[in-house]
């Protein structure tokens, strides 16, 4: 069975400091794909990154950056240098590989708070 | 930038109705979704639906609940005689490929059950 942990429900930093969303997924399959998705106040699902199993390269994208490390089966997000509109719900999912559709698992989702 | 497209943004409804949900995929997307979020809780996989017919489909999503894909544009979550804890905010997602494409979400259909 897929699962994803996020533990931190709520995180809440002061403006400009950085911040890590932690993930730790569990899945038998060796194929799979890891995703971060924000989902701000107003309630869509905004996609930020993906990730397949083979790939371990961290990637920046301006303040935010992604650690994949399947030792530990994780993938951390942190955003550096936050701002108030980074608030939001962030959600790290789990794609399922094979069979010929794509059955995502989400997390509980961390709600991040960006104090001004 | 394609999008994909969902109505009502918001339906109240009495327990029992029936309530039909809509959504327009992104047009050369050959595979679709429908996950449903109640109120701060997390995203949890309904539905995936390609070629016409059920891929995938969890254990939430029982015979209280149908899809459908009417004609080449829509594609319509039908919930049959609504309870109160299908109040929810129900997300559909296209996505180009089956495996480790991209989902893309609408921007979700709140349903409120009374």
């Amino acid at each position: 069975a897929q699962k994803v942990t996020q533990a931190q429900t709520e995180i809440s930093v002061v403006e400009k400091e950085d911040v890590t969303l932690d993930c730790v997924y569990e899945t038998r399959d060796t194929t799979y794909y890891l995703f971060w998705y924000k989902q701000p106040p107003s309630g869509e699902l905004v996609f930020l990154i993906r990730r397949n199993s083979f790939d371990e390269q961290n990637e920046i994208s301006g303040r935010y950056s992604w650690n994949f490390q399947k030792s530990t089966s994780s993938f951390n997000f942190t955003i550096t240098a936050s701002q108030v509109v980074d608030s939001a719900v962030y959600f790290c999912a789990l794609g399922q590989a094979g069979g010929g559709y794509q059955k995502v698992t989400f997390g509980t989702g961390t709600k991040l708070q960006v104090i001004p | 930038e394609p999008e994909v497209t969902q109505t009502p943004s918001h339906q109240v409804t009495q327990m029992g109705q029936e309530v039909i949900l809509r959504c327009v995929p992104i047009s050369n997307h050959l595979y679709f979704y429908w996950y449903r979020q109640i109120l701060g809780q997390k995203v949890e996989f309904l539905v995936s639906f390609y070629n016409n017919e059920i891929s995938e489909k969890s254990e939430i999503f029982d015979d209280q609940f149908s899809v459908e894909r009417p004609d080449g544009s829509n594609f319509t979550l039908k919930i049959r005689s609504t309870k109160l804890e299908d109040s929810a905010m129900y997300f559909c997602a296209s996505s180009e490929r089956s495996v480790g494409g991209e989902l893309f979400f609408g921007e979700g259909s709140r349903l409120t059950v009374l």
